[in-house]
């Protein structure tokens, strides 16, 4: 059973909308990430959180920001979602370093 | 910089073969290492883990070991499963401020039955 959520599983949205993808856990960690990944698999870092109010740009460059007001609660949001950001999703927690991570089951955008 | 290289997929194995998923790090210092699992649909999930030189992971059957003279981590199963069939990522972990996780591209795993 997954202790990080995230929301929506799956979403099809129009070229311009703004989007915002959830991820809570319920875990109390402060470390959370998202990642993207590609079709070919590859997992790329493109924000991470090391606690509340802390945020970084991760390896790949990305149009999204993040936000984390509340310990649990790490939102993904894109202000206009374009073609290029069709992809998967993943946000991930965890305790502390070298700790395992723990991810959600991930959001499928697809951007038309 | 510190980096993951894992064998390139698809694998595919007939059900009860013997499975071997090759792992290369390159890191400073001691890191801790991962195999993480991901099923069609889902997220990743942790495997299997070792933090220090000698150790041995092991989980539902598979094994790693933490090979600090060759620099690898690779993932065995005696006999493997259709429910097997999975992508497989190794990735390795640094305990500084830089607190990021280096994951490998990942190795498709297909299992005929």
């Amino acid at each position: 059973e997954a202790d990080i959520y995230q929301t929506p599983r799956y979403l099809v949205i129009g070229t311009g909308k703004k989007i915002t993808l959830e991820c809570s856990q319920t875990m109390g960690h402060d470390k959370m990430y998202w990642y993207q990944q590609d079709p070919g698999m590859e997992l790329h870092l493109i924000h991470y959180s090391y606690g509340v109010n802390s945020t970084e740009k991760g390896d790949l460059s990305s149009e999204s920001t993040v936000s984390r007001i509340r310990t649990e609660h790490f939102p993904l949001t894109l202000e206009s979602a374009r073609p290029s950001h069709t992809s998967q999703y993943l946000c991930a927690s965890r305790a502390r370093d070298n700790s395992p991570l723990h991810f959600g089951n991930g959001t499928r955008l697809t951007v038309t | 910089g510190d980096s993951v290289t894992q064998m390139e997929g698809p694998v595919t194995l007939s059900e009860e073969a013997f499975l071997t998923i090759n792992c290369t790090y390159t890191a400073t210092g001691y890191p801790s290492l991962f195999w993480y699992v991901q099923y069609p649909g889902e997220g990743l999930q942790l495997l299997l883990k070792a933090t220090k030189a000698d150790d041995k992971g092991s989980n539902k059957g598979f094994e790693a070991t933490y090979r600090k003279e060759t620099t690898s981590f690779h993932l065995e199963k005696g006999s493997v499963q259709v429910s097997d069939s999975a992508v497989y990522f190794c990735a390795l972990s640094r305990a500084n401020r830089d607190d990021k996780i280096i994951f490998g591209k990942g190795t498709r795993l297909h299992i005929l039955p």
